[in-house]
């Protein structure tokens, strides 16, 4: 199957820090999320992008499908930012059959 | 949109009990998918249904799991015997296309 790397595991930052987040796989895709787990644990969707760019306030993501990677870029981290993302893709050649998650980047940012 | 709906959320039994989780998809979402999540194995695909027909088990783990999805709008997990090893948070996700909007999760531990 489709392996996704994300990296770093784990960031630790002071509020108002930059940061960015990698996501490699290994095959083509015709999906990749963004997801944000809050400590509460749900799964906050951040941005579904295949390919291109996005931008949402402080988040941007951007995916090159060509070389099989993707960053979430995060400004101004605030406290409420901290949890765990995770990038999730699903291979091409089909229709929506399932995602395949990376082991996240744990994130925390202090005050 | 009251986005996906699981029930219940938070389950505790004994092992060799009988589990049913819960999952109301998002009305007009024609794929669902169960996920499970644990510490040593991340987030994992268990089954997808597209039109209610399960496409993929794969990744069901045992006989012990089963899945329905008797109509558009409601899909069960049902786990017979219980184990502790079945632990973990269950997710739901439905979607209409390829992007997926994820249920709160079900918490269930077995003792």
């Amino acid at each position: 199957g489709i392996q996704v790397e994300q990296s770093p595991p784990d960031l630790i930052l002071q509020e108002g820090a930059n940061s960015t987040l990698r996501c490699n796989f290994s095959d083509s895709v015709n999906n990749l999320q963004w997801f944000h787990q809050n400590p509460w644990g749900q799964l906050i969707n951040l941005f579904y992008i295949p390919s291109g760019t996005k931008q949402n306030g402080r988040l941007s993501a951007t995916t090159v499908a060509t070389e099989r990677y993707s960053l979430l870029y995060i400004s101004s981290s605030q406290t409420t930012d901290s949890g765990v993302y995770f990038c999730a893709v699903e291979r091409a050649g089909g229709g929506a059959d399932g995602l395949t998650f990376g082991k996240g980047t744990h994130l925390i940012i202090q005050p | 949109d009251a986005g996906v709906i699981q029930s219940p959320r938070h389950e505790v039994t004994e092992m060799g009990q009988e589990v049913t989780l819960r999952c109301k998809p998002i009305s007009g979402h024609n794929s669902l998918f169960w996920y499970r999540q644990t510490m040593m194995r991340g987030l994992e695909l268990l089954i997808y249904f597209n039109n209610n027909v399960p496409i993929d088990d794969s990744g069901m783990p045992e006989d012990r799991f089963s899945a329905k999805m008797p109509n558009a709008s409601f899909s069960t997990l049902k786990i017979q015997p219980s184990e502790p090893r079945d632990s973990a948070v269950y997710f739901c996700a439905s979607t209409a296309g390829y992007e997926q909007y994820f249920g709160p999760g079900t918490r269930l531990t077995v003792t």
